[in-house]
């Protein structure tokens, strides 16, 4: 099993849409999460970090279930500059450590 | 402010050719990162540095690869001699660390392109 997992996608979503992404991760030792986006052919860069009580940063929210060991991701009123492929990370240390890196999931967002 | 700086931008080279990837973190970040993205496998870390000293090179494939950094502004990333199915994208990431505050985000580089013939 895969330490962190992702929705395969690719998700085609009309301009306007509500997207959510969903990841699992399977070290329950694990402390710090993040989203990160990745356009074509370039460097991935964060999008948000995921608090335990979740977050909110414009259209984009972050939740995280620590029971089940899930992490999702929720785009509302999408935009054809959220194109990209999304990524979920995650750290099991609090300090330090190493980020693994989900296979990513991309999105399409269409006219 | 200056990212992370990796050079080369791209490298095509043949089998067998040493190849050596460079990367300069954000002045006053700590840790430095090496991963390596295919589509097969995604992005994988490779090692990193935390204060000048490798903690974890876990993820280096093989003998063939070797890293350094010899001071905190400076990392090499060698593959000696450099195989085929080395061709990916190779990012350097750097990050600060503090004491016992929570992660901060890392900052990738553009990447390096590597294509072995």
């Amino acid at each position: 099993r895969k330490e962190v997992e992702q929705d395969p996608g690719p998700f085609n979503v009309p301009e306007g849409a509500t997207v959510a992404f969903n990841c699992t991760y399977s070290n329950s030792a694990s402390q710090s999460f993040f989203w990160y986006r990745q356009d074509c052919r370039k460097e991935p860069k964060l999008l948000m970090s995921v608090y335990s009580s979740g977050n909110e940063d414009g259209r984009f929210t972050a939740q995280l279930n620590r029971a089940s060991q899930y992490i999702s991701l929720l785009i509302r009123d999408s935009k054809l500059s959220d194109s990209a492929t999304y990524l979920c990370v995650v750290n099991m240390a609090r300090v330090g450590g190493k980020l693994i890196f989900g296979q990513g999931t991309e999105l399409s967002v269409k006219p | 402010d200056a990212g992370v700086i990796q050079s080369p931008r791209h490298e095509v080279t043949e089998m067998g050719q040493e190849v050596t990837l460079r990367c300069k973190p954000i002045s006053g970040h700590n840790s430095l990162f090496w991963y390596r993205q295919t589509m097969m496998r995604g992005l994988e870390l490779l090692i990193y540095f935390n204060n000048n000293v490798p903690i974890d090179d876990s993820g280096m494939p093989e003998d063939r690869f070797s890293a350094k950094m010899p001071n905190a502004s400076f990392s090499t990333l060698k593959i000696q001699p450099s195989e085929p199915r080395d061709s990916a994208v190779y990012f350097c990431a750097s990050s600060l660390s503090r004491g016992q505050s929570p992660n901060q985000p890392q900052h990738f580089g553009d990447g390096t392109r590597l294509s072995i013939l």
